[in-house]
């Protein structure tokens, strides 16, 4: 199956400043990568849909303009986010979908934020 | 709406077997996934079944049936690593993944 890298896997950082993770697709390209939240206890919860080379399409109730998605190419989507506040302290996951039949998805290591 | 339903936790012992459910009621159909996530970790996939049947990998098995909107996870042989959280997905029409709040599975020894 497809590799998929996640940068940083942790990071801690204060509250109003922004962070970017990065997601790669080590030995597959692909077209379609997705963000995924999980908070303690619960389960995942989808946040954009990148599409390499076009907007994001993002989850009813995900600011657009707080978690900045862009997939530049087809190994590479990064999510900003933008001035971090306490209640953004997650668990970040990305994953990519082959464009194969059936179409499979694998997931990245994950990246926890904490802010505080 | 679009809706998963699984047991939120179940209970089983080392060396036997354990089967969780996983019905589902979604706009479209384009497969189902089943997950295995230990916790503070990403899940990691398990199977995909897109055709009705079983299909087995190993010590286990995954069963769809696309008319009664049903699958289940078969987990035979239990070892203690296999105490996690198993998460049931389905790909709508649209190719988003619907996801289930996920099974707790605790095995004892």
């Amino acid at each position: 199956g497809a590799v998929v890298s996640q940068h940083p896997s942790w990071v801690i950082c204060k509250s109003g400043t922004s962070v970017k993770i990065e997601c790669r697709s080590l030995d597959f390209q692909a077209t379609t990568m997705f963000w995924y939240r999980q908070f303690p206890k619960q389960s995942l919860m989808l946040m954009a849909t990148s599409n390499e080379g076009s907007k994001a399409t993002y989850e009813q109730g995900v600011e657009k303009d707080k978690f900045l998605i862009n997939h530049a190419s087809l190994t590479l989507s990064t999510l900003t986010v933008t001035s971090a506040h306490p209640e953004d302290s997650s668990f970040y996951i990305c994953s990519v979908l082959t464009s194969g039949s059936p179409r499979e998805q694998y997931f990245g290591p994950g990246t926890r934020l904490t802010v505080t | 709406g679009q809706n998963i339903d699984q047991p939120t936790e179940m209970t089983a012992t080392e060396g036997a077997i354990v089967q969780i459910n996983c019905t589902y009621q979604t706009s479209g159909f384009n497969g189902l996934f089943w997950y295995q996530q230990h916790a503070g970790e990403a899940p990691t996939f398990l199977s995909y079944n897109v055709l009705d049947g079983l299909e087995e990998k190993g010590r286990f098995s995954s069963f769809l049936s696309r008319s009664k909107g049903y699958s289940y996870l078969l987990l035979k042989e239990l070892q203690m690593k296999d105490s996690a959280s198993y998460l049931c997905a389905v790909v709508d029409s649209n190719y988003q993944l619907i996801w289930g709040a996920g099974t707790k599975l605790i095995i004892k020894p």
